[in-house]
């Protein structure tokens, strides 16, 4: 069966720290991978998606940067965090147009 | 673009009462819809699908029905319980277009016991 996993869940850094969240996905191939933000009590906002390996489109210009070094790898970072970068990052994956998202647990960014 | 209007939050109801949260869209292609759940200090989930018109997904006592004519997914539930309380999201999906979910704003919903 597939499952993503994403890591860690919690996450405190300091302004100016660098940043690398992870999002692997396993018992599929070529998925496309996405990544969320939801900062609190907001709805969620795409921030850039990948449809294969080293294929990524941002939607938001902003601190952020994405990485898919492999076919079921989605890696999220940043050179510098800001205090707006704090939040609740969820990764996801689809396995076509008639199922929807597979959402990871989230990690939950708070930048201080 | 494809879009998804959901209705404005949020929604306080008591335990066994009856919920409609409205869901509107606007796609250019045949998508398919969804309903998400998103629980206190969780991811979210699947909560249930349609995948073509007069389809009714259904999932936890949920349905929502596929309107092809009002272009609306409307989620109801008959009698909610306190374990309903979270934040729900329409959602649609259209293959070939652009490769995404687009999500509605999301509605959160508190059952009172």
């Amino acid at each position: 069966s597939q499952t993503i996993h994403q890591w860690p869940a919690t996450l405190v850094q300091p302004v100016g720290s660098p940043l690398s969240l992870e999002c692997t996905v396993e018992g599929t191939s070529n998925p496309n991978l996405y990544w969320y933000r939801q900062a609190a009590g907001r709805g969620l906002q795409l921030l850039f998606y990948s449809v294969g390996i080293g294929q990524i489109s941002s939607e938001v210009p902003q601190n952020l940067s994405a990485s898919r070094p492999q076919d079921r790898q989605f890696i999220l970072s940043s050179k510098k965090l800001l205090l707006s970068d704090s939040g609740f990052y969820l990764c996801a994956w689809i396995q076509g147009a008639g199922y929807g998202y597979t959402f990871g647990s989230g990690t939950r960014l708070t930048v201080v | 673009g494809d879009s998804v209007t959901q209705m404005e939050g949020p929604v306080t109801l008591s335990e066994e009462a009856f919920l409609t949260i409205n869901c509107t869209y606007t796609a250019t292609g045949y998508p398919s819809l969804f309903w998400y759940v998103q629980y206190p200090g969780e991811g979210l989930q699947l909560l249930l699908k349609a995948t073509k018109a007069d389809d009714k997904g259904s999932n936890k006592g949920f349905e929502a029905t596929y309107r092809k004519e009002t272009t609306s997914f409307h989620l109801e539930k008959g009698s909610v319980q306190v374990s309903d309380s979270a934040v729900y999201f329409c959602a649609l999906y259209t293959q070939g277009g652009s490769e995404k979910l687009v999500f509605g704003k999301g509605t959160k919903l508190t059952v009172n016991p």
